[in-house]
């Protein structure tokens, strides 16, 4: 299997801070990757597919970027509303997501 | 917009087989452009991928299951369905059932997810 790691485990920060979270894939995926954002008590939501691709609907302070093992999702100016779990999740062999990323209210 | 909503029992006994059916509405299950899948997050934990069905029956299975999980189509009823054997406490989870796509891959549409409890 291919596992995923994420950093940071958890962040505090304030609206409008650019927030950066990094995931890690233990083998190359090409560009095989999405990101999901998750509230407490929801379903996961889909941000962004193919590593930087914006699933439509999702506003553009959200964006994706990296290829191979290394990739991250960037919230340029943090609003209210993305104090949340983010996972990254792999779609090159049999999906599998990483630990997640805590955002909160620094 | 496509909705899915998962329906079933919301506790389960030690040994026995958990059961769960995901209804899809306003979009055909038989659509060669999506796959549609299971995924469970236990209590305050990380997201597990179970498995996953295409129209036509075919499957695929996370093998960390160890072939507890069986994955049905009912393309008449436009739902699908999952069945886990054998549970223990280690099963205790919210499920989740989403729509994949062929293209990127992911999950884009997901159920609000349902709670199951394995206990006697």
């Amino acid at each position: 299997d291919i596992q995923m790691t994420q950093s940071p485990s958890s962040v505090s920060a304030s609206v409008g801070d650019r927030v950066t979270i990094t995931c890690r894939a233990s083998q190359g995926i090409s560009s095989w990757l999405a990101w999901y954002q998750q509230k407490p008590g929801k379903a996961p939501k889909l941000l962004i597919y193919a590593a930087s691709s914006l699933q439509s609907g999702v506003p553009s302070r959200f964006s994706g970027s990296g290829s191979g093992t290394d990739f991250t999702l960037t919230i340029s100016s943090l609003q209210p509303e993305d104090f949340a779990t983010y996972y990254c999740q792999q779609a090159n062999s049999i999906p599998t997501f990483g630990p997640g990323t805590k955002v909160d209210i620094k | 917009q496509v909705q899915l909503q998962e329906s079933g029992p919301g506790l389960v006994k030690p040994s026995e087989t958990l059961s769960l059916a995901c209804n899809v509405s306003g979009g055909s299950i038989s659509s060669s452009t999506y796959y549609w899948g299971w995924i469970r997050q236990p209590p305050g934990k990380g997201l597990e991928w179970i498995g996953t069905i295409y129209y036509s029956g075919s499957t695929s299975y996370n093998p960390s299951l160890k072939s507890r999980a069986t994955i049905s189509v009912d393309t008449s009823k436009n739902q699908f369905s999952l069945k886990v054997s054998s549970v223990t406490a280690a099963d205790t989870a919210v499920y989740y059932c989403a729509r994949r796509g062929t293209g990127g891959r992911s999950f884009d549409y997901w159920g609000q997810g349902i709670l199951v409890t394995v206990s006697s």
